[in-house]
C-alpha cells in the first residue's frame, strides 16, 4: 500500500511562472490537506479538500494560490506568478475521512523560485 | 493558534527512555491529542493519538493525565534516528478537522 505520493520532489521556477504541485493520497483516502513550511519555520495549514470540494481554505493566501481535488486524479496545488517568498516545502497529507483517524504525510515538494 | 505548549528542546541518551511533555490546558471534551514528528525536513510522521486513555503502539506510548490538561509521549528506548522535532497537537474530533502545528520540541538523542 503506497503512501502519500507527491511530485515533483523538487521544483525550480523563475519569478512570474506557474508552479503545479501534485499529491496522490493513500489508497482509499478521500481527504487531502496541504501545508507549507518556510525555511526554518513551522508547518502552516493551507487548505483541506475532499473529493471535488474545498472544506477549509482558511490558510490559503488570497491571491495566486488555488487547490483542487478532482473526482479522478491527484490533488493539485497551483501557484500562479510565483515570487521568491513562495520558496518553501509544500507537504500534503491524506486521511480516510473516518472520524478520529490519523492523517499521513507525503515527503513534500521543495519549491525554489529564482 | 496551536492549543499546546511544549518546551523548545530536550535531549536524552541513546537507549534510554525519552519523555516528551505537552500542556494542553484548554483542551475540550471532543478533542484528541495527536503526536507527529519531523525528521530533518522530511514529511511529518504520525506517531500516536488518544482521547483520555493511555495508548501504546510499536513506536511509542502516550500518557494522558486524568484531567486531560497534559500528556507525555514516551519513546521507550531512544535511538539516534529518533532525533527530530516532535509536535503535540490537539485536534477536534469533528469532520476530520485540520492539524494545527506549533513549534514542537526538538529532541536530540546523544550517543
Amino acid at each position: 500500500n503506497a503512501g502519500v505520493m507527491q511530485n515533483p520532489r523538487h521544483l525550480v521556477r523563475r519569478r512570474g511562472q506557474e508552479a503545479r504541485l501534485r499529491c496522490s493520497p493513500m489508497k482509499g483516502h478521500s481527504h487531502v490537506y496541504w501545508y507549507r513550511q518556510l525555511p526554518e519555520e513551522g508547518l502552516k495549514f493551507m487548505v483541506y479538500l475532499q473529493k471535488e470540494n474545498i472544506i477549509d481554505e482558511s490558510g490559503m493566501p488570497k491571491e495566486r494560490f488555488s487547490a483542487e481535488f478532482p473526482k479522478e486524479g491527484p490533488s493539485i496545488l497551483r501557484i500562479q506568478q510565483v515570487v521568491r517568498g513562495d520558496s518553501a516545502a509544500y507537504f500534503c497529507a491524506s486521511s480516510s475521512g473516518h472520524l478520529n483517524t490519523e492523517a499521513f504525510f507525503g515527503q513534500g515538494t521543495r519549491l525554489t523560485v529564482v | 493558534d496551536a492549543k499546546t505548549t511544549q518546551p523548545p528542546s530536550m535531549d536524552c541518551a541513546e537507549g534510554r527512555a525519552a519523555n516528551l511533555p505537552c500542556n494542553h490546558s484548554t483542551i475540550s471534551g471532543n478533542e484528541y491529542v495527536y503526536w507527529y514528528r519531523q525528521i530533518h525536513s522530511q514529511g511529518p510522521q504520525y506517531i500516536i493519538h488518544g482521547l483520555k486513555n493511555n495508548e501504546t503502539n510499536e513506536m511509542a506510548s502516550l500518557i494522558i493525565t486524568e484531567d486531560r490538561k497534559s500528556s507525555t509521549l514516551i519513546l521507550p528506548h531512544a535511538t539516534l534516528r529518533d532525533t527530530a522535532v516532535y509536535y503535540c497537537i490537539v485536534r477536534d474530533t469533528g469532520a476530520n478537522s485540520k492539524l494545527t502545528f506549533g513549534k514542537g520540541i526538538t529532541l536530540s538523542v546523544r550517543p
